[in-house]
């Protein structure tokens, strides 16, 4: 199957401080996602971005799809952004498969 | 906004119950799937469904059975519930050009 790595495994942040995370997958994908994973448990998600660039606040992220790998940077981080963050990425099967996870910890 | 909902957020049941988590989305989406997240071995699918009564396997389906008799809702069955099922269990839903909306979870401990 497919193999989707993440890195770093933990960031520690101080708040305020920019961050970049990148996820790197093996095979050409139909969709790719990041998601959010808060202390409630639940998964938010944060980009559908098969491809190219993509803006929300002070969040973005970039997928080149040609060299199979994504980035999800973090500006002007906040103690709110503490959590998981998960790539998942989709073949042609509607399954998604995750990467094991980006754990950001901001401090005050 | 797509929403996900599942009908409770924790849940104890006891060894040889038969459990049922509901999951409903409010969009037309056509697919929907269970996750369990489990420390250490992260999120794995157990079953999805792209249609109504159409179901498929995912990577654990063991011990496990779905419903999909109406679009908008997908159960998840435990026929009769072990240990190893204590879990957090996730519903989503998905659309092609959107992706994935996931609901809240629900903490299932079995005693």
């Amino acid at each position: 199957g497919i193999q989707v790595e993440q890195s770093p495994p933990d960031l520690i942040l101080q708040e305020g401080a920019n961050s970049t995370l990148r996820c790197n997958f093996s095979d050409s994908v139909n969709n790719l996602q990041w998601f959010h994973q808060n202390p409630w448990g639940q998964l938010i998600n944060l980009f559908y971005i098969p491809s190219g660039t993509k803006q929300n606040g002070r969040l973005s992220a970039t997928t080149v799809a040609t060299e199979r790998y994504s980035l999800l940077y973090i500006s002007s981080s906040q103690t709110t952004d503490s959590g998981v963050y998960f790539c998942a990425v989709e073949l042609n099967d509607y399954k998604l498969s995750f990467g094991a996870g980006t754990t950001v910890t901001v401090r005050a | 906004d797509v929403k996900v909902t599942q009908s409770s957020r924790y849940l104890v049941k006891r060894t040889g119950e038969k459990v049922f988590l509901e999951c409903v989305q409010d969009m037309d989406h056509e697919n929907m799937f269970w996750y369990r997240q489990d420390p250490g071995l992260g999120l794995r699918l157990i079953y999805f469904s792209y249609d109504v009564k159409m179901k498929e396997k995912g990577d654990i389906p063991e011990g496990y059975s779905v419903s999909r008799e109406k679009k908008e809702r997908f159960s998840l069955i435990l026929e009769s519930a072990s240990t190893n099922q204590t879990s957090m269990y996730l519903c989503a839903s998905s659309l092609t050009s959107i992706g994935y909306t996931f609901g809240s979870g629900t903490r299932l401990t079995v005693v």
